[in-house]
């Protein structure tokens, strides 16, 4: 089983809003990994997580907050977004972070508006 | 960092055969993935070469060369549901843990 899930499938949020993007795996990866990505562009890798710690942010805005409350769940916390902010948000997972176990599996994404 | 060459477009007919080609320039390098991306869908993972070679999978077969900066993916039999995006990644020792997605080439299948 390959399956990597994300909650919610589209959200719509106000500039003054406070959400959460969810994602679960449960293939007993030890990374996981958000990414953002613009109609017709590749995805642009925003936080990279290893065993539950932070190992790569790449200058991503504070108005990003990225949480991993276990092994299994890996959160986006949003506040105060801007409209260039629409996306959709991917999650993802691999074994570990080094070579072939480095493969990524990605969930099927957040389509996210913020108006 | 690295560089990705990949065609933007390839259009094939349904039952054709298509080779994505891709030249990359890296340093450390230590394995290539390929993806396939439907619009507004999820990248799918296709395979992964780290040694020189042909590897098949069904109708996908990735082949590697690292000598020469090479690889190329190619679709057998293709089918209308194979019209997707087709992401080329290269992996270095300097990039664990990120995939740094080059434009891909979008793959039309017409009937």
């Amino acid at each position: 089983d390959t399956e990597v899930t994300q909650t919610p499938k589209h959200l719509v949020m106000g500039m003054t809003n406070k959400k959460s993007l969810k994602c679960e795996q449960h293939m007993g990866h030890r990374a996981m990994y958000w990414y953002k990505q613009k109609a017709k562009k590749p995805p642009e890798l925003m936080f990279v997580y290893s065993y539950e710690k932070l190992s790569i942010n790449e200058s991503v805005p504070s108005r990003f907050s990225p949480e991993c409350p276990n092994s299994s769940l890996l959160n986006l916390h949003l506040h105060a977004l801007q409209p260039e902010d629409s996306a959709l948000y991917l999650c993802a997972s691999s074994q570990d972070i080094s070579g072939y176990t480095d493969t990524q599996y990605f969930g099927p994404g957040t389509r996210l508006t913020v108006l | 960092g690295q560089n990705i060459d990949q065609p933007t477009e390839m259009t094939a007919t349904e039952g054709a055969i298509v080779q994505i080609n891709c030249t990359y320039q890296t340093s450390g390098f230590n394995g290539l993935f390929w993806y396939q991306q439907h619009a507004g869908e999820a990248p799918t993972f296709l395979s992964y070469n780290v040694l020189d070679g042909l590897e098949e999978k069904g109708r996908f077969s990735s082949f590697l060369s690292r000598s020469k900066g090479y690889s190329y993916l190619l679709l057998k039999e293709l089918q209308m549901k194979d019209s997707a995006s087709y992401l080329c990644v290269p992996m270095t020792t300097d990039s664990w843990g990120k995939l740094q997605f080059g434009a891909g080439t979008q793959v039309v299948v017409t009937p």
